[in-house]
């Protein structure tokens, strides 16, 4: 089963605007990790958080991770056309390399 | 472009009968992924290598799948007399040794008819 479980949000945002998105997991992690995908393409790697950060910032993202509560959000600031993708989140679970993807979040940011 | 490449892009195919796609990952990275996504949902392990090695296969890897990797450099994946439910976005990731964030190719759309 998958660890990382995003509610399952589609958003649409006008541009400027702040997008956030959430995502919970169930077993213990090393480290959480959010990609996006634009629609018919791979993946591509947007942060990592390890288990013993609890925000981490890369320009226009900020992530947070809290877990006590197994969950973790992603906020994109200032968001623009090009932000439209879908977001996934994926966990890493100690001694172990394979991801666990969520469901994703479908954002469309509206010129 | 040193990315992940994988070929064919798409492949269309008749149930029951075979395919095979390739994946070339970045050079210097040890291990390499394959995935499967379905339309709406996120990407779902099928195994990894690291090097030449087959360290991990999910259970969703059915014996009608199989996967080399015989150089520790590009990887195959072929399925085997495929059924409907095979159609699905096969995705490559790679990584190097010590690091988890994982680089994925473009991917191989798959349809069984």
């Amino acid at each position: 089963s998958q660890q990382g479980e995003e509610d399952p949000q589609a958003l649409s945002i006008q541009e400027g605007e702040n997008a956030t998105m959430n995502c919970s997991y169930k077993t213990s992690i090393n480290n959480l990790q959010w990609y996006r995908q634009n629609s018919g393409r791979g993946l591509v790697h947007l942060i990592l958080i390890r288990s013993n950060e609890r925000e981490k910032h890369s320009g226009r993202l900020r992530v947070t991770l809290d877990t006590s509560k197994k969950s973790s959000s992603l906020l994109i600031t200032a968001s623009r056309a090009a932000d439209t993708a879908s977001y996934f989140c994926a966990t890493d679970a100690r001694g172990n390399n394979r991801l666990a993807f969520g469901k994703g979040n479908q954002v469309v940011v509206i010129p | 472009d040193t990315g992940v490449s994988q070929d064919p892009r798409h492949k269309i195919t008749k149930r029951g009968q075979n395919v095979t796609f390739r994946c070339d990952p970045i050079s210097e990275h040890n291990r390499l992924y394959w995935y499967r996504q379905t339309l709406g949902q996120g990407p779902e392990f099928l195994t990894y290598f690291q090097n030449e090695a087959q360290l991990e296969k999910s259970r969703l890897l059915s014996d009608r799948f199989s996967a080399e990797r015989p150089k520790g450099s590009f990887s195959t994946l072929e399925i085997q007399r495929t059924e409907q439910g095979d159609s699905a976005m096969y995705l490559c990731a790679s990584s190097p040794l010590r690091a988890n964030i994982q680089y994925f190719g473009a991917g191989t759309r798959l349809s069984v008819l």
